[in-house]
């Protein structure tokens, strides 16, 4: 099956620093990426729909301004979380589309002391 | 907006128990349903997904799920479990309420523990 990467896996910051995440997709190109965040013990909740080419677009209660999601190309997007603080620790996944199926990244967890 | 219902938030089964997870969506026309598993510190992997068709799907690792429209539900099943299905599992739709068809809605997850 398709892969989707993700980097970093994990990643440790200082509140009021950003963090980047990347995700790729490595055997496919992707027009469309999603970003998900999962609490523990919790479901994936869609954040915002990446798009190449073109702006983000963000699920209702999302801040665009905090979470910036970048479409570089079609097989990479970012997601960067601009000053960080202790709620934004999480798990941060994203997953592509190819044909009908969607795959997911490893995710990324998230710690902000 | 669609919506996903799993009622079963925490399972524990011994081994070779049979297993069945309900999963219920929200009513949105025609809707596509998957189901994923997650197994500990791994990323999501897709088990099965329906589309259309026979409404009896067959996926990986013996799993199978039955899409009953009248019922809007779209249940897990395996005949037989073993310990390495420990996992959570998620089931999840698209369709036209999701906002889109690429759009996922998942479940809250349900988490299977099975005893040797």
């Amino acid at each position: 099956g398709a892969v989707v990467s993700q980097h970093p896996s994990w990643v440790i910051c200082k509140s009021g620093t950003s963090v980047k995440i990347e995700c790729r997709s490595l055997d496919f190109q992707a027009t469309t990426m999603f970003w998900y965040r999962q609490f523990p013990k919790q479901s994936l909740m869609l954040m915002a729909t990446s798009n190449e080419g073109s702006k983000a677009t963000y699920e209702q209660g999302v801040e665009k301004d905090k979470f910036l999601i970048n479409h570089a190309s079609l097989t990479l997007s970012t997601l960067t979380v601009t000053s960080a603080h202790p709620e934004d620790s999480s798990f941060y996944i994203c997953s592509a589309p190819t044909g009908d199926t969607q795959y997911f990244g490893p995710g990324t967890r998230l710690t902000v002391l | 907006a669609q919506s996903v219902s799993q009622h079963n938030h925490h399972v524990i089964l011994s081994e070779a128990a049979s297993l069945e997870l309900g999963c219920n969506y929200s009513y949105g026309g025609t809707v596509n349903l998957f189901w994923y598993v997650q197994y500990p510190g791994q990323h999501l992997q897709l088990l099965l997904k329906y589309f259309s068709g026979d409404p009896l799907v067959k996926g990986i690792k013996g799993f199978e799920a039955e899409f009953i429209k009248s019922k809007f539900s779209f249940n897990l099943r395996k005949p037989s479990v073993q310990w390495s299905d420990t996992a959570e599992y998620f089931c999840a739709v698209n369709g036209p309420l999701s906002g889109g068809y690429n759009k996922l809605i998942f479940g809250a997850g349900t988490r299977l523990a099975v005893h040797p």
